[in-house]
């Protein structure tokens, strides 16, 4: 297996410019998370999805979008990149949460490292 | 700011020593999880801990959790130099919108 997946592990873009990230995950996990990790910040989540077609807003969420058309993929996308978004992002998996609620183990990819100009 | 806080921000230490960092966090959580994380690479997950539990192990990993000082420690015995990394504790909160927060990490050195 391969677990998660990110593409792509590079790229730079110049102010404005749009992309879109790709996570992909084997496992038939659930649940989905974008992540962005910022030196000495620890990692602060996007969005996340519970299931195909559903997302929701994490702890920042603005200027970007996301999408989860197929259980095992899931896209963030950055309509009009600015230079705070110059950062490393991070896709999970993980089963859905237990009947409690608790979050359980996520599974990350490898992350992209993303350079606005 | 943040639930989940690890102290100390850095540690460096001989190979063959144990090391231990403690995470404190400010809300009720029903789980708490650490993560290793090598320089450049995603995130591993190591170890979590219930609230209903005080202790957990691993191979040479060791977690205490203190709910009542909401707090938590992860020892690790024996340090080698493959240990050299960021460790991040996560907790998992009950019902918050956005209810799973890492902490800023801690990094540790070990050296041969």
């Amino acid at each position: 297996n391969a677990g998660v997946t990110q593409t792509p592990k590079f790229r730079v873009l110049k102010t404005g410019q749009s992309m879109t990230l790709l996570c992909a995950q084997d496992m038939n996990h659930e649940y989905m998370y974008w992540y962005r990790q910022d030196p000495g910040m620890g990692l602060r989540l996007i969005h996340y999805s519970v299931g195909e077609g559903t997302t929701a807003k994490g702890e920042v969420p603005d200027g970007y979008n996301v999408s989860r058309l197929k259980k095992q993929n899931f896209l963030l996308g950055l309509e009009s990149a600015a230079p705070s978004q110059t950062s490393v992002y991070f896709c999970a998996s993980s089963y859905s949460i237990g009947l409690a609620g608790e979050y359980n183990e996520q599974f990350f990819g490898p992350g992209t490292r993303l350079t606005v100009l | 700011s943040q639930q989940g806080e690890e102290d100390p921000q850095a540690l460096s230490i001989q190979e063959g020593e144990n090391a231990t960092m403690n995470c404190s966090y400010k809300t009720s959580i029903n789980n708490l999880q650490w993560y290793r994380q090598n320089s450049g690479r995603g995130l591993v997950h190591l170890i979590l801990i219930r609230s209903n539990e005080r202790e957990k192990h691993s191979g040479r990993l060791r977690v205490t959790l203190d709910t009542s000082k909401k707090s938590s420690s992860l020892l690790i015995t024996a340090s080698r130099a493959a240990d050299t990394a960021s460790y991040f504790c996560a907790t998992s909160r009950f019902n918050y919108g956005q209810n799973f927060v890492f902490g800023p990490g801690t990094r540790l050195s070990v050296l041969p």
